[in-house]
């Protein structure tokens, strides 16, 4: 089955600077790749997601891009803010069942001011 | 907004005991999921749902079953609680495949078990 690695499992920036987050996927089948945001003691929530016809994905300070052929794909949050300390999951959707997905183990970043 | 209402925020059971965590969601939502999340492993499926009485068992169903009676209401048993089931469970539900596979979250029931 489908296997989501993600890297770095802590990330600390200075406000202000740029933030990334990798993972990368086992299936070739996994056509859809959302990321979660989990702000501490909150449930997860979906800030960006990117579907495998598409490379890139912006929205305002967040953006995601994929790499189909080495089938990897990033998390990219420029300016950032002591509101983007959080966890984030990287997902990958199951080749059986659309609806699923295999989670990462998770990224804690912390924006120090 | 969609909400999905899991029954208790903390729960503390006892070795062998048999446990129900209920969750709820009020949008008419097919998908149902649970998840467990423990610290550096992310977020694992349990056992997920897309339709009345149909289950799915995901990556870590052992010692775990479900049930799903009703469209809105999703529940994970524990049969008998053991200690390495001591964890925070997350509830979700999303509406279909596709661009409406949006999970949409519960705040957590974080179980220990002793």
């Amino acid at each position: 089955g489908e296997n989501v690695e993600q890297h770095p499992s802590t990330l600390s920036v200075q406000e202000g600077d740029s933030a990334v987050i990798k993972c990368t996927y086992s299936d070739s089948a996994s056509n859809y790749f959302p990321w979660y945001k989990q702000e501490l003691g909150k449930r997860p929530q979906l800030i960006i997601d990117i579907r495998s016809n598409v490379g890139e994905k912006k929205d305002q300070r967040i953006a995601v891009t994929l790499n189909k052929t080495a089938k990897h794909f990033s998390l990219h949050i420029t300016e950032t803010q002591p509101e983007d300390s959080a966890v984030y999951f990287c997902a990958a959707s199951d080749r059986n069942y659309g609806q699923n997905f295999v989670f990462g183990p998770g990224t804690r970043l912390s924006v120090l001011p | 907004d969609v909400k999905v209402t899991q029954s208790s925020r903390y729960l503390v059971k006892r070795t062998g005991e048999k446990v129900f965590l209920e969750c709820v969601q009020d949008m008419d939502h097919e998908n149902m999921f649970w998840y467990r999340q423990d610290p550096g492993l992310g977020l694992r499926l349990i056992y997920f749902s897309y339709d009345v009485k149909m289950k799915e068992k995901g990556d870590i169903p052992e010692g775990y079953s479900v049930s799903r009676e009703k469209k809105e209401r999703f529940s994970l048993i524990l049969e008998s609680a053991s200690t390495n089931q001591t964890s925070m469970y997350l509830c979700a539900s999303s509406l279909g495949t596709g661009p409406r596979r949006k999970l949409f979250f519960g705040s957590g029931t974080q179980l220990s078990v002793l």
